[in-house]
């Protein structure tokens, strides 16, 4: 079954520094992966989407993800990262004959110190 | 509307108790989710309406969880006979259309509390 893992629960980056956060796919074919934030009191909002081509995606926010299928990776990354970043951030997979249901991992909080 | 919204953002119920949580999705969109997150958790899926219909509900973890959308907008998640572990956040998204290239709006979510 298709399914993400997002291996850190917790990362802290100083207000300025470079983030990466890690999310690994299991699935045979290529999957249709995407990343999602949810800040305080905020619904779920979309950063960006990855189906097909350019493995280098670029996202609302200044965030962008890389596709790399020798790893089975699909990692967030911002070369500067903002105090408002702070937020838990999601990586999913589509299922389902319509690619209809999103498969979440189990989130990464990301603390940000001045 | 503007966005997904739910009602209420938040709910306490006793153990035993029936609850209804409401979703009103953007305008136009024919397809509606609801997932579930508890503590520390991801979303999970629970069903998801194409229309009036629930195209997929094999998310729904017993016969306890019904959902509608008598009219093809305004969704209800309805739980009987709340058990502690149904505490969780529930999350409603809606699409346009569906498919892996359309994109899921949510809404803020209804934090239920079954005490």
């Amino acid at each position: 079954a298709q399914s993400v893992t997002q291996p850190d629960i917790h990362i802290t980056v100083s207000e300025g520094a470079s983030l990466e956060l890690r999310c690994n796919y299991s699935y045979g074919a290529t999957p249709y992966l995407f990343w999602y934030v949810q800040s305080p009191g905020q619904g779920l909002q979309l950063l960006l989407k990855y189906f097909s081509g350019d493995t280098l995606v670029q996202g609302i926010k200044g965030f962008e993800a890389e596709f790399k299928r020798s790893q089975s990776s699909f990692n967030l990354r911002k070369p500067s990262v903002h105090w408002s970043d702070a937020a838990e951030y999601f990586c999913a997979v589509v299922r389902g004959i319509g690619f209809q249901k999103l498969v979440f991992g189990t989130g990464t909080r990301l603390l940000v110190s001045p | 509307g503007a966005g997904v919204s739910q009602t209420p953002s938040n709910k306490v119920t006793e153990k035993g108790k029936y609850v209804e949580l409401r979703c009103d999705p953007i305008s136009g969109h024919t397809a509606l989710y609801w997932y579930r997150q508890s503590l520390g958790q991801g979303p999970e899926f629970l069903i998801y309406f194409q229309g009036t219909g629930a195209a997929d509900d094999s998310g729904l973890p017993n016969d306890r969880f019904f959902a509608v959308r008598p009219e093809g907008s305004v969704s209800t998640l309805k739980i009987q006979r709340t058990e502690r572990g149904d505490s969780a956040v529930y999350l409603c998204a809606s699409s346009q259309t569906v498919g892996a290239n359309t994109e899921a709006f949510f809404g803020q979510g209804t934090r239920l509390t079954v005490v």
